[in-house]
């Protein structure tokens, strides 16, 4: 069964980086695009961009443009999101999703990582 | 930057009744529409994508229309653990996507 598996919950200072980790099981790594998507506490959703395993090609929400990286190693069926220069607005929940039938879906979700930016 | 605006933002309807829930963009996305639910601290689940095409697994009681601009998630009877907060989502051909800010769905 596919499984997403993600780090545990952070605590950060504001200007810091979190970097957030997503081990796949269950299916090829490779074959699905994972997606990040945040939830700020009693919010909605914040889609924030995905990477293509395969390739590593990415695309980021604009929102995060210049403060989000998305990484993966495929040795370890891993993908990763590092945001930087973080603020206390980035205290969320943050998702990795994998991909469904249609790409830009998410059909499978990680249990979700508590990021809290507090000085 | 297309928007994606849902109506209502709550709504309380009694076990049984249809229900719908409207999405709508600020510019033409074709059929580029999924619907998520998220119930009470869960993970979101997906139950329609391409406008109206069921997720598999999901009750048929869920369906899906619209395309352009209007779009409307239907339950046909409301259950008890339909209880939840609904999101559309668009998403576009660089497979982006937008969210919707959500409906809030209880049970009167």
């Amino acid at each position: 069964q596919v499984q997403l598996v993600q780090s545990g919950a952070e605590v950060k200072k504001p200007g810091a980086s979190v970097k957030v980790s997503c081990k796949a099981s269950g299916y090829t790594f490779t074959g699905y695009y994972i997606h990040w998507v945040r939830q700020a506490p009693g919010q909605g959703l914040e889609w924030m961009g995905w990477i293509n395993p395969s390739s590593g090609d990415t695309n980021y929400a604009q929102n995060f443009q210049g403060r989000v990286t998305m990484t993966r190693d495929t040795s370890i069926s891993t993908a990763y999101m590092e945001l930087s220069r973080l603020r206390s607005d980035d205290s969320a929940v943050y998702y990795c999703a994998r991909a469904g039938f249609f790409a830009a879906t998410q059909e499978y979700w990680g249990q979700g990582t508590l990021v809290t930016v507090s000085s | 930057d297309i928007q994606m605006t849902q109506s209502p933002s709550s709504l309380s309807a009694s076990v049984g009744d249809r229900v719908t829930i409207t999405c709508r963009a600020s510019q033409g996305i074709s059929n580029s529409l999924a619907w998520y639910q998220q119930k009470a601290g869960k993970v979101p689940k997906i139950l329609i994508y391409a406008a109206s095409t069921l997720q598999s697994g999901v009750p048929s009681r869920f369906s899906g229309s619209g395309s352009g601009t209007d779009f409307t998630l239907t339950i046909s009877s409301l259950q008890p653990e339909d209880v939840a907060i609904y999101y559309c989502q668009k998403y576009n051909s660089d497979l982006s996507a937008t969210f919707g800010q959500g409906t809030r769905l209880e049970i009167k």
